[in-house]
């Protein structure tokens, strides 16, 4: 089992629609957790960071955390073609040097 | 500089021979890490600083693996006797804490390909 597991997709959403990325993790020490845009040959951007349960806005993105179920997951409302990328969900693991990512999602917007 | 900056960005190596990539972290940063990036994966992480303690190597591969950052600063990842399944992209990547929060700023990354 990854420590950090992902859906890799390829997620298909029509422009306007809700886009919904899922992510499990197995350390329960684990205490942030993050979520990293990277387009197609270039490196990952920090587009959200979460640590309490429940939800977290930042204009068109929620974080969503449950950390009894120890799941995360990140909603793009109003999804644009530019949304487009793979989306890799990352855990700040409980002995707080290593950042785990999984394997990322693809997410594709057709207009 | 204003970002993090690895070279080179593109290497390639013959089968057994050792190669070196460089990371330039953004200027105050005390954290580091480095990870690698197979071709549709995510990133594996390798090692990690802290100025120029190095805290935690257990993600290096093997013993060709080896990392250094002598002046808290600049880092270089070195791989000896490359082999064909140490074609990646390495990433590098700092954050300005000195406690890793995984608010990670990343460069471009160096793609290595061993023929």
């Amino acid at each position: 089992q990854k420590e950090v597991e992902q859906n890799s997709g390829p997620l298909s959403v029509p422009e306007g629609a809700i886009a919904s990325l899922n992510c499990t993790y197995s350390d329960r020490g684990s205490q942030s957790f993050f979520w990293y845009r990277q387009y197609s040959g270039k490196s990952p951007e920090l587009i959200m960071f979460i640590y309490s349960n429940g939800d977290k806005e930042d204009g068109r993105f929620t974080a969503q955390l449950n950390k009894a179920s120890q799941y995360v997951s990140l909603l793009i409302r109003d999804s644009q073609p530019s949304d487009s990328a793979t989306y890799l969900c990352a855990a700040l693991y409980s002995s707080a040097s290593k950042i785990i990512f999984g394997s990322g999602t693809r997410l594709s917007i057709r207009p | 500089g204003a970002g993090v900056s690895q070279s080179p960005r593109y290497k390639v190596a013959k089968r057994g021979q050792d190669v070196a990539l460089r990371c330039d972290p953004i200027s105050g940063h005390v954290s580091l890490f480095w990870y690698q990036q197979a071709l549709g994966q995510g990133p594996e992480f390798l090692t990690y600083f802290q100025n120029e303690a190095q805290l935690d190597k257990s993600g290096l591969p093997s013993d060709r693996f080896f990392a250094e950052r002598p002046e808290g600063s600049v880092s270089t990842l070195k791989i000896q006797r490359t082999q064909q399944e140490d074609s990646a992209v390495y990433l590098c990547a700092s954050s300005h804490r000195g406690r890793n929060t995984g608010e990670l700023f990343f460069g471009e990354g160096s793609r290595l390909t061993v023929l």
